[in-house]
């Protein structure tokens, strides 16, 4: 059975402070995806790898960056948390690329910042 | 780029009835199409997903969904909801020409199913 974990579920950090989201995969997929999920805007894509070491901005980057070291892993890293960063995160891989093929995903790591 | 609407931001459907959920959207050509679930606290999985081939597409959980070229939408139906069917749904439409770019899926706002006892 295919499998996406997130390090947390839930995740309370203060304004200013480094935070991590960690993503593991054990499908042996290429590409991997951040996203975040906010009430009446659906998902919107932040970043995404399509191989180790490789990545692309998405439909919002800023104030994020991402690294793949390993295949089977995708950090999501908020250098300097704010307010507004404050969501649900969703990480998703796929074998195929975006659009192209069926993503399966983590069960999200709700983040708050106050 | 191609865009996504999901007109209905809440449905509520009483257990048994029967049940649709609209998406439309804009796109050039035939686009891949998917319809993803969400259940409360958990991740987004796959109900169905259309890329060719015979526009009524069979999924998961009872659900079908019909590829109508003509009208630009993939509306999702199950004849009879169940309670457990309560959940957001969201559409989301692939690019085929994207090379996988960033903007090579594109998810709807989603819908809210709410089940009435």
């Amino acid at each position: 059975d295919v499998k996406v974990t997130q390090s947390s579920r839930y995740l309370v950090k203060r304004t200013g402070e480094k935070v991590f989201l960690e993503c593991v995969q054990d499908m042996d997929h290429e590409n991997m995806f951040w996203y975040r999920q906010d009430p009446g805007l659906g998902l919107r894509l932040i970043y995404f790898s399509y191989d180790v070491k490789m990545k692309e901005k998405g439909d919002i980057p800023e104030g994020y960056s991402v690294s793949r070291e390993k295949k089977e892993r995708f950090s999501l890293i908020l250098e300097s948390a704010s307010t507004n960063q404050t969501s649900m995160y969703l990480c998703a891989s796929s074998l195929g690329l975006a659009g192209l093929d069926t993503q399966y995903f983590g069960p999200g790591t709700r983040l708050t910042v106050l | 780029a191609q865009s996504v609407t999901q007109p209905d931001i809440h449905i509520t459907v009483s257990e048994g009835a029967s049940l649709e959920l609209r998406c439309n959207y804009s796109y050039g050509a035939t686009p891949y199409l998917f319809w993803y679930v969400q259940s409360p606290g958990q991740g987004l999985q796959l109900l169905l997903k259309y890329f060719s081939g015979d526009t009524l597409v069979q999924g998961i959980k009872g659900f079908e969904a019909e590829f109508k070229r003509s009208q630009s939408s993939f509306n999702l139906r199950k004849p009879s909801v169940h309670w457990s069917d309560a959940a957001e749904y969201f559409c989301a439409v692939g690019d085929p020409d994207s090379g996988g770019g960033a903007d090579g899926l594109t998810f709807g706002k989603g819908t809210h199913l709410i089940i009435q006892p």
